[in-house]
């Protein structure tokens, strides 16, 4: 198992440019999310999917947009990226069967505005 | 929402010595406490987690306790080893809605 992918590792964007995060997971789990982590503010939950065909907002969610394409894949949209975006992207899952809530991080997708 | 507020933001440590950090919480339906570990240029690891009917869970060398009442949770790592060098990260969780604490700068000195 490849666990869970993100592309691209990295990233440099022009304000108002857009992009597409990807992840993708093989552990058949059933929720997903994407976190942004910035320098002393630990992970912020950005959308997350508690099922295929479902996307909720979390905590920082203004300027993304998320589409849950298939059980494995979680894309996170920027639409016109600003400076304030610049941070390290995460993906993760959950199996949320059985009652097994342990997240599963991605290696993260390092993104700057200028 | 939750909020989670973790302590202390740097600790230095000489190997074999223990190292405790401490999160609090403000949402009393949280249930579930995990604890990640974080290497430079990586995803965070769970290393233990804790549910809210248990008060203390241990795993060799990490143990975490819970405090209901009081909200708080804290990590517990002794005979540190320099590979035990990291940033951690607690979080506390309810359903979907995980909030993560500002994360503590572990540093294990030969």
């Amino acid at each position: 198992n490849a666990g869970v992918t993100q592309t691209p590792k990295f990233q440099v964007l022009k304000t108002g440019q857009s992009m597409t995060l990807q992840c993708a997971q093989d552990m058949n789990h059933n929720s997903m999310y994407w976190y942004r982590q910035d320098p002393g503010m630990g992970l912020r939950l950005i959308y997350y999917s508690a099922s295929e065909g479902t996307t909720d907002k979390g905590e920082v969610p203004n300027g993304y947009n998320v589409s849950r394409l298939n059980k494995r894949e979680f894309s996170l949209r920027l639409e016109s990226a600003a400076p304030s975006q610049t941070s390290v992207y995460f993906c993760a899952s959950i199996p949320r069967t059985g009652g097994n809530y342990e997240q599963y991080f991605g290696p993260g997708t390092r993104l700057t505005v200028t | 929402g939750e909020n989670v507020e973790q302590h202390p933001s740097t600790l230095s440590v000489q190997e074999g010595d223990s190292a405790v950090i401490k999160c609090t919480y403000s949402d009393s339906a949280s249930n579930y406490f995990p604890w990640y570990k974080q290497e430079l240029g990586k995803g965070p690891q769970l290393i233990i987690d804790i549910r809210s009917n248990v008060g203390e869970k241990k795993d060799q060398r990490i143990a975490v306790t819970l405090n209901k009442t009081a909200k708080h949770f804290s990590l517990h790592i002794t005979e540190t080893q320099p590979e035990d060098s990291a940033v951690y990260f607690c979080a506390a969780s309810n359903t979907n809605d995980m909030r993560f604490g500002a994360g503590t700068r572990l540093t294990v000195k030969p």
